[in-house]
């Protein structure tokens, strides 16, 4: 099942800091994040695996809430080079599912 | 650094014709996907091979759709016939191993599809 993201798009001023959320209805064993630029391959940007956890390089970071089967994508001090389409993508606790994407969060950064 | 090729970065075909959609993984990867992703939409997998097996080919449209990875390096995508509704951007990516979960997907650059 496709996980939820929100919000579907943000804009911010140079800067500024932002939050992109995924939830999943399904017990996860991971999720992934990617940025995507537009008629670009998705990057790779972190794994998260259940039991819960923080990542972080540089000003982006991630949390996994695993009692809520959310994650977190914080983007601080946000540069114009992070603009793109955030997705993020979700395999399920139960058995060899394959990573499901979430329909992805446009931000845009603006000088 | 290693990455993912595909080829060709740009196809554009008439429908009912066949097209063909090529990709090199990076080198030891033993698992291999080609996903379709519509414009505005996340990457939806199409199919995943484990060296030269397929693993999970259920979201293949196997009427007109068919992959291969003949010596498990690199693949080929095929449609036939191609349809308007096939107009896509296609990834290849791959990862390290598979089965454990949590493995990283690299993705190549893609081979953006459009049927006229």
């Amino acid at each position: 099942q496709q996980p939820v993201q929100s919000p579907q798009a943000v804009i911010l001023r140079e800067g500024e800091d932002a939050v992109i959320n995924c939830s999943s209805s399904k017990a996860l064993y991971s999720v992934h994040w990617y940025r995507q630029k537009h008629g670009e391959a998705p990057i790779f940007l972190m794994i998260l695996l259940k039991g819960g956890e923080q990542k972080g390089h540089d000003k982006i970071s991630a949390s996994f809430n695993e009692k809520k089967q959310q994650s977190s994508l914080y983007l601080t001090a946000s540069q114009l080079s992070y603009s793109g389409t955030y997705f993020c993508g979700t395999e399920a606790l139960s058995g060899n599912t394959p990573l499901v994407f979430g329909k992805g969060t446009r931000l845009s950064v603006i000088a | 650094e290693a990455e993912v090729a595909q080829s060709p970065r740009y196809k554009i075909t008439e429908k009912s014709q066949a097209v063909a959609f090529w990709c090199d993984p990076i080198s030891g990867h033993a698992t291999l996907y080609w996903y379709r992703q519509i414009l505005g939409q996340g990457p939806e997998l199409l199919v995943q091979f484990q060296d030269e097996s397929v693993v999970d080919d259920s979201q293949l449209p196997k009427d007109r759709f068919s992959a291969e990875r003949l010596k498990g390096v690199d693949s080929t995508l095929k449609i036939q016939p191609a349809e308007l509704g096939d107009s896509a951007m296609y990834l290849c990516a791959s990862s390290a191993t598979a089965g454990a979960g949590g493995e990283t997907q690299y993705f190549g650059p893609g081979t953006r599809l459009l049927v006229l």
